[in-house]
Order: C-alpha cells, then structure tokens, then sequence
C-alpha cells in the first residue's frame, strides 16, 4: 500500500540510551521530514530533507540526527535518550509540488524512563 | 518569518449545530495553507488546502475554509456537526522557501455533545 511507514509504534527506552525511528515512503516523494508532537505545543519540525543526501534542520533539531542515503527512507536517530524526548513522533512526506498536502505516517510513541 | 495562530484551543458544539474553528496566520507572501484532523491516537489526515486558487476551499466530510488574505484568516466551517468530528484539528501553514516545510498551529480540539 503506497504511503508513509514508521517504525516502531511504540518503543520505551531508558535515558542515555540510542535508537533509530524508521520511516520510509514508496511514493517517490523527494521531500521528508520528521515532526514531534506534544501536548498543547501542535507539530514541530525536528529534521527534513528536500532528496536524497541533502538534510537541514527544523525548529526543535537537538539531541536528534538523521540521514537521506536513499529516496525512500529518512530515519531518525536518538544518540542519548533523555526524559525531554518523550513525544510521538512523525514522519511526513511530500513530492515537490507543496499545495498537494503531506503524507503523514502513523506516529512512533516513545517514553523515555 | 510565517506563522500559525489558532485562536481556541478547545471548541465544544452540540451535534447538528455549526461549527467553527479560527485560524489565523502571519506570512511575507502568498501562503498555501492547510487543515489537518487528528483523531485519538491515529496519525494526521489532510481536510482541505488552500493554494491561492478558490477563496472558498472545500474539503472531506462537509469541511470547507475560507481565506481572507485582508484579515489574514483561515477558519475551518461545517454546518453541522457530527459526533464522528470530534477530534483535534491543526491550521498550517507550508514554508515554500524552507523545503515546503509545514509551520503548525498549537491545536484546537472539538468535542461534540449529543
């Protein structure tokens, strides 16, 4: 089915742990970007990437790194989990005409303990 | 820099009376703007989307929105609500200079009554 996918839905870690959220798009959208959510605070834009090999920070970019070696996958790293990382994360994708509406993915629920 | 402003952050109707949810945003240049809903622990889905075509857009589930660039609003309409609206909904606005990347509202979650 064509669109959005993340992995994992949901994902507990201990502080200073690492791990990588999955995202990837069959849509051949050249645009992705990873928002967080939290309460009362709507999206903010962690990374994006306009195509393969080119990232750029958003509004909330520390303590997050990510990577764009393919069109398809945009992952996004935790290095050292911290307690402030706790948020639903997603993943969203666009082709390069923006008045189409991103695609969004499902959301990661991640708890750090 | 642009901008998004939801003016309520929580709405509550009665089902079958109209509803509305305010927006307004800030931008040096002709926005294309969005309404997204999210349901309880689901992902976003697009309604509607303004790009500067119709002033009057509509979208999914008797959603529509009107743009008014003099008061440099956005606000989301339905004649009548649903039980099944109730949900949160988000005003955005896409930065086409920053990799069309999306700037949010903080939220505005509809609870509709029976």
């Amino acid at each position: 089915n064509a669109g959005v996918t993340q992995t994992p839905k949901f994902q507990v870690l201990k502080t200073g742990q690492s791990m990588t959220l999955q995202c990837a798009q069959d849509m051949n959208h050249e645009y992705m970007s990873w928002y967080r959510q939290d309460p009362g605070m709507g999206l903010r834009l962690i990374h994006y990437s306009v195509g393969a090999g080119i990232t750029d920070q958003g509004e909330v970019p520390n303590g997050y790194n990510v990577s764009r070696s393919t069109t398809e996958d945009f992952p996004l790293r935790l290095l050292s989990a911290a307690p402030s990382q706790t948020s639903v994360y997603f993943c969203a994708s666009i082709k390069n005409n923006w008045g189409v509406g991103y695609t969004f993915g499902s959301g990661t629920r991640l708890t750090v303990v | 820099a642009q901008s998004v402003t939801q003016l309520d952050s929580h709405v509550s109707v009665s089902e079958g009376t109209p509803v509305l949810l305010r927006c307004n945003y800030s931008s040096s240049y002709s926005p294309s703007l969005f309404w997204y809903v999210q349901h309880p622990n689901k992902g976003l889905q697009l309604l509607l989307k303004y790009t500067s075509a119709a002033t009057l857009v509509k979208g999914i589930n008797g959603f529509e929105a009107e743009f008014k660039k003099s008061e440099t609003s956005f606000h989301l309409t339905k004649p009548s609500a649903h039980m099944s609206d109730a949900a949160e909904y988000f005003c955005v606005v896409s930065d086409q200079n920053q990799g069309g990347k999306l700037i949010f509202g903080q939220g505005t979650e509809l609870s509709v009554k029976p």
